[in-house]
């Protein structure tokens, strides 16, 4: 079974420095990933995801991720967080069977962007 | 277009009660699923429905249960309700084809609070 650790469970940091949440994930065949956000009383909104392709992903917001097959790594960065970044971040894998789709979700990292 | 809708937002019941609750999802996405959230297990998926079908199931009690109508609306009931099903329901949509990864767009959740 298709399995997502986020590494850190709170991070928080100052305005305008930057950021890195990170995701392993344990797979080993091939793997779709995904970068939620979640704000308070708010359901998930997708920010990111790596399908194939390029391993550099940019997402909205000014995030990005990096996938690493040979760490099996998906890491989130934003160069500068804003205030309005605080919330919970959710990393996710796609875990395909018979056709249909399911989201394997990490317990989550809640950025805290203090001033 | 409009987004995933879920109803109601908020629900108090007591224990032993059994609830239904509805989700609506995007226009022409033909797969549903269900996801609970709790502080403690996180996001854990309840189950997916595409076509009618239920295509696939968590590993959930059978008290839970849902369906999906012909124009794609879904339902999920939870029977003989017990604290511990106080959680966030999460529909989320997706024009998922099957066999590959789509993205799954979230609904605002409903809140459950079992007395």
């Amino acid at each position: 079974a298709q399995s997502v650790t986020q590494l850190d469970s709170q991070v928080p940091v100052f305005e305008e420095a930057p950021v890195e949440l990170r995701c392993n994930y344990s797979s080993s065949v091939s793997v779709y990933l995904f970068w939620y956000v979640q704000y308070p009383n708010q359901g998930l909104q997708l920010l990111l995801k790596y399908l194939s392709g390029s391993t550099l992903v940019k997402g909205i917001n000014g995030f990005e991720a990096e996938f690493n097959k040979s760490q099996t790594s998906f890491h989130l960065r934003k160069p500068s967080v804003h205030i309005s970044d605080t919330a919970e971040y959710f990393c996710a894998v796609s875990d395909i069977k018979g056709g249909s789709e399911k989201l394997v979700f990490g317990k989550g990292t809640k950025l805290t962007v203090n001033p | 277009k409009a987004g995933v809708t879920q109803t109601p937002r908020y629900l108090i019941k007591t224990r032993g009660q059994q609830v239904t609750l509805s989700c609506s999802p995007i226009s022409g996405h033909r797969s549903v699923s269900w996801y609970q959230q709790t502080p403690g297990q996180g996001l854990q998926f309840l189950f997916e429905y595409f076509s009618e079908t239920q295509r696939n199931k968590g590993n959930f009690p059978g008290r839970f249960s849902g369906r999906q109508f012909s124009n794609s609306r879904s339902e999920m009931n939870v029977s003989t309700l017990e604290l511990g099903d106080s959680a966030l329901y999460l529909c989320a949509s997706s024009p998922s084809h099957g066999g590959t990864a789509y993205e799954q767009y979230f609904g605002p959740g409903t809140r459950l609070t079992v007395t």
